[in-house]
């Protein structure tokens, strides 16, 4: 099983371009997450999905859309980027199981805005 | 907003010698959880502590949630260089779905062999 996948690994964009964020999982969770990493600001949620059809606004929601497509995937993109957008992006996912909640990450997108 | 401070945001030892990251939270939790992330990796999910005073162990690391379930600290005893990453502790975000979680600002630890 692959887990969670995001691609690309790494994006350069000019200001104003465009581009989707692309995150899929095989492990049949039904939340997901997408967060921005910026040194010393540890991790912060940009949207999540709680289900299929369902998306809802996290703490940064400025400048980015999301579309959960079906239950494996669920996208991120940005309309018109801008440099202070340039952070790695993880996609995660949620399990509640024998008690434990759990978060699963993917490897990451690192974006750079010029 | 809902806030879980963590500390220190760095720490820099000399293998072998013991490292502790706080975690402090001005709620009540319901739960905490750790990550660990390695350099250029992604956080990984390392454990959930729940009871008040509860104190788990891995190898290692000794984590501990505290009575009033407000704060929370890992200890890494003997630090070897595997041990070199950033270490986040998470709560349930309040007001959110289930599986929401408020991360710390995470503390990046370096490890001199």
């Amino acid at each position: 099983n692959a887990g969670v996948t995001q691609t690309p690994k790494f994006q350069v964009l000019k200001t104003g371009q465009s581009m989707t964020l692309q995150c899929a999982q095989d492990m049949n969770h039904n939340s997901m997450y997408w967060y921005r990493q910026d040194p010393g600001m540890g991790l912060r949620l940009i949207y999540y999905s709680a289900s299929e059809g369902t998306t809802d606004k996290g703490e940064v929601p400025n400048g980015y859309n999301v579309s959960r497509l079906n239950k494996r995937e669920f996208s991120l993109r940005l309309e018109s980027a801008a440099p202070s957008q340039t952070s790695v992006y993880f996609c995660a996912t949620y399990r509640f199981a024998g008690g434990v909640n759990e978060q699963f990450f993917g490897p990451g997108t690192r974006l750079t805005v010029l | 907003g809902q806030q879980v401070m963590q500390i220190p945001q760095y720490q820099h030892v000399q293998e072998g010698e013991d490292f502790t990251t706080y975690c402090n939270s001005s709620t009540t939790l319901s739960n905490i959880q750790w990550y660990k992330q390695r350099p250029g990796g992604h956080p990984v999910f390392l454990i959930q502590l729940v009871k008040s005073g509860e104190v788990k162990k891995q190898k290692r690391l000794t984590f501990q949630f505290g009575e009033a379930k407000k704060n929370s600290s890992l200890h890494i005893t003997a630090t070897q260089t595997t041990d070199v990453g950033t270490y986040f502790c998470a709560a349930p975000a309040y007001g959110g779905s289930q599986g929401n979680l408020i991360f710390g600002k995470g503390t990046k630890l370096s490890v001199k062999p």
